[in-house]
């Protein structure tokens, strides 16, 4: 089992759709990052949790630290948003990531 | 744009070649991290400096090594590549070594043939 799950792996939506993205760990974390991958490979840094609730524009990210649980959601999603959305977490030095959930949001 | 900066974008060469990822970070980020994204392992950690030192160390083969110098760009060396080591390679920087936002490069397609 990995220590980062991800789910949905795969989600297809319709324009406007309200998006939400599980991440579960199962070890100690000092914060967790979520991550954005568009299709040319590059990566931007969307949210960074140790605790809470974090909002901007569209996206909301929150963390449960007793449940070991963060959840991403988009709202009013647009095609743009199509990405692979990853969920990194932070171990002493080191950041473990998940394998990614693959979105694409149809007009 | 992130900031980051990294050379080559794309890079093919042979197996048993050696070859120098380059990475630039943001102005006023003193760590660096690298990672490895391959089809079969997804991202992993490589390496981490801060401030020229060496940090933390991941997933790295003995084949690959890594060093921040004093003007804080950093440079991953890999070496006797394989065909397993084509990959996206990232450079990441955050301000502090501990729980800072991140900021990624665009990264280095590497093609072993």
């Amino acid at each position: 089992k990995n220590e980062v799950e991800q789910s949905p792996q795969n989600l297809t939506a319709q324009e406007g759709e309200f998006i939400t993205i599980n991440c579960s760990y199962s070890v100690g974390i000092s914060a967790l990052h979520w991550l954005q991958q568009h299709p040319g490979g590059g990566i931007v840094s969307l949210f960074m949790l140790s605790s809470g609730k974090k909002k901007h524009g569209r996206l909301i990210a929150t963390i449960n630290i007793q449940e070991k649980h963060s959840s991403l959601h988009i709202t009013a999603s647009h095609p743009r948003d199509s990405a692979v959305y990853i969920c990194a977490v932070r171990r002493a030095q080191k950041l473990v990531f998940g394998q990614g959930t693959r979105l694409t949001i149809n007009p | 744009d992130s900031g980051v900066t990294q050379t080559p974008k794309h890079l093919i060469t042979a197996t048993g070649q050696r070859v120098t990822l380059r990475c630039s970070p943001r102005s006023g980020d003193l760590s660096v991290y690298w990672y490895q994204q391959s089809l079969d392992q997804g991202l992993q950690f490589l390496i981490q400096y801060y401030n020229g030192e060496e940090r933390a160390k991941g997933n790295i083969l003995e084949r690959f090594s890594a060093q921040q110098f004093p003007d804080l760009h950093s440079e991953l060396n890999l070496s006797s590549l394989e065909l397993g080591d084509s990959a996206l390679y990232f450079c990441a920087s955050s301000p502090r070594p501990d729980n800072s936002p991140l900021h990624f490069g665009n990264g280095t397609r590497l093609t072993v043939t």
